[in-house]
């Protein structure tokens, strides 16, 4: 079967560092993504994974541990806009489908 | 950058009515496209898969035949919501990808639909 895990919310700080964890069980993968979403609007693209290690995208970070089935994205120096839900979503094998983790809404505070 | 767009926007309808919606991808020739229903602060719900000139391959509970999907060209689909009911109320967006963009979807930014 497939299972994704996120935590349900999360506070954060104005300037601080927020890491958002992500695990899978999946019966195939063929690399991890992260989402951000605001209320209302359709998810856009943060980061993608699909092999081990930090991949690096100005104040956004994504991890991944094939072997462990993990993933996180760390945020740094937070605004007030990256209020949002992210969410982490794996690709199952050679296809196209994406399966989504059921989002963790981030709520920065000044 | 690739553009996905979806129309409308917002559709309030009668229960018992058919409501179609489009997804267009604007700048590019999307291979396949994907539809997703969301509840409100729920993550996104895939209902099934379509590739251009082929019957969609739906997700497992989603009925085909309420929820009807036509990718007829490389840069348009459309889902019909036959006879919709209040419970079919929803966030629905579509995505597209490219053989060129593998790695990514690009997501239309969605339809809110109200069924009365």
């Amino acid at each position: 079967g497939q299972n994704i895990d996120q935590p349900t919310e999360m506070t954060a700080t104005e300037g601080a560092i927020v890491q958002i964890n992500c695990t899978y069980q999946t019966s195939g993968f063929n690399g991890l993504f992260w989402y951000q979403q605001h209320a209302g609007e359709a998810p856009t693209f943060l980061s993608y994974n699909v092999l081990d290690g930090l991949e690096e995208k100005g104040r956004f970070s994504s991890f991944l541990s094939r072997s462990k089935g993990y993933s996180y994205l760390l945020l740094k120096e937070l605004q007030m806009k990256d209020s949002a839900s992210y969410l982490c979503a794996v690709r199952d094998n050679y296809g196209q489908n994406f399966v989504f983790g059921p989002g963790t809404r981030l709520s920065v505070l000044p | 950058g690739a553009v996905v767009s979806q129309h409308p926007s917002r559709v309030i309808c009668k229960s018992g009515t058919s409501v179609k919606i489009e997804c267009r991808s604007l700048d590019f020739q999307a291979t396949t496209m994907f539809w997703y229903r969301q509840f409100p602060k729920k993550s996104l719900m895939l209902m099934a898969t379509s590739n251009e000139g082929s019957k969609a391959t739906y997700e497992q509970g989603v009925e085909k035949d309420k929820f009807l999907i036509n990718h007829a060209s490389l840069t348009l689909s459309t889902l019909t919501v036959t006879s919709a009911h209040p419970e079919d109320s929803s966030f629905y967006i579509c995505s597209a990808s490219a053989r060129s963009s593998y790695n990514e979807q690009f997501f239309g930014p969605g339809t809110r639909l109200t069924v009365l």
